[in-house]
C-alpha cells in the first residue's frame, strides 16, 4: 500500500511559467513533509519542508502548500528555469519505532523545462 | 562538513555473486538508510541502521542484509545477485532521533549493474 503517491510520472513546462507538482498521502500520522529534487546518477537532494502546522513555505521560487484535510501537498516553482529538470520526489515524514523519524517517498515525477 | 560517501561508484557483478557497498555517513550521524532506486519504482526503502543495530525493515529478501560499525559507517551486502538487482542503491544519513530528524542527507549511490 503506497502510503505517498505522486500520481503524475512526467510533467513537461514551458520556461518562465509555472511548474505545479502534487503529491498525495494517506497516513495521517505523517507530521512532516519534504521534496527532494533528483538528477541522473546523482543522490536526492533536500529542496524545501513544511510542518503540519503550516499550510504554506516559501523559499525563493520555490513554494510548498499543504492541504491537511485533502491530505494533499504540492509545490510549486515560479519561474521555471531549464536547470530545473529533474525527478522530484514528495516526502512524508512520522515518528516510527523507538525514537526514530522514517521519511516515505512518493515514486517521483519527472520536470522538464523546456527553453 | 563532508557529504554522506558511498562506495563504489559503479559496479557490474554477474547473475549469482554477492556484493557490498559501503556508506560512511556526515560526521555525528548515527543512522544510515538504504534505498533502492529502479525506473518508475522510485526509492524502496531498504533498511535502516542506528548505533549498529537494525532498527527498521522494508519489504525485500533476506538476500538483502547490512551491518553498521561503530563508527556508524554502515555496509549493505546483496548475495545471490539477480538481474533485477540492477539499481541505484541510495545512502542517507541522519541523526536518527524524533526530535532532530526532518529529512535525510544522500550519498550520491552505487550504480549496481547484474549482468
Amino acid at each position: 500500500d503506497q502510503q505517498v503517491k505522486q500520481n503524475s510520472p512526467s510533467l513537461s513546462v514551458q520556461e518562465g511559467r509555472i511548474s505545479i507538482l502534487n503529491c498525495d498521502y494517506t497516513n495521517s500520522m505523517f507530521d512532516y513533509f519534504l521534496w527532494y529534487k533528483k538528477y541522473p546518477a546523482e543522490g536526492p537532494t533536500f529542496l524545501i519542508s513544511i510542518s503540519s502546522i503550516k499550510d504554506k513555505n516559501e523559499d525563493g521560487r520555490f513554494t510548498v502548500f499543504l492541504n491537511k484535510s485533502a491530505k494533499h501537498l504540492s509545490l510549486h516553482i515560479v519561474p521555471s528555469q531549464p536547470g530545473d529538470s529533474a525527478v522530484y520526489f514528495c516526502a512524508a515524514s512520522a515518528r516510527s519505532s523507538g525514537s526514530a523519524r522514517q521519511l516515505t517517498f512518493g515514486s517521483g515525477t519527472q520536470l522538464t523545462v523546456l527553453p | 562538513k563532508a557529504g554522506v560517501t558511498q562506495t563504489p561508484r559503479y559496479l557490474i557483478k554477474t547473475r549469482g555473486q554477492q556484493v557490498t557497498l559501503s556508506c560512511s555517513p556526515i560526521s555525528g550521524h548515527r543512522s544510515v538508510s538504504w534505498y533502492q532506486q529502479t525506473p518508475g519504482q522510485g526509492l524502496q526503502f531498504l533498511f535502516e541502521y542506528f548505533s549498529e543495530t537494525q532498527r527498521n525493515k522494508g519489504n525485500f529478501p533476506g538476500r538483502f542484509s547490512g551491518r553498521q560499525f561503530s563508527n556508524s559507517r554502515s555496509e549493505m551486502n546483496v548475495s545471490t545477485l539477480e538481474l533485477g538487482d540492477s539499481a541505484l542503491y541510495l545512502c542517507a544519513s541522519s541523526f536518527g532521533t524524533y526530535s532532530r530528524d526532518y529529512g535525510y542527507t544522500f550519498g550520491s549511490g552505487t550504480r549496481l549493474t547484474v549482468v
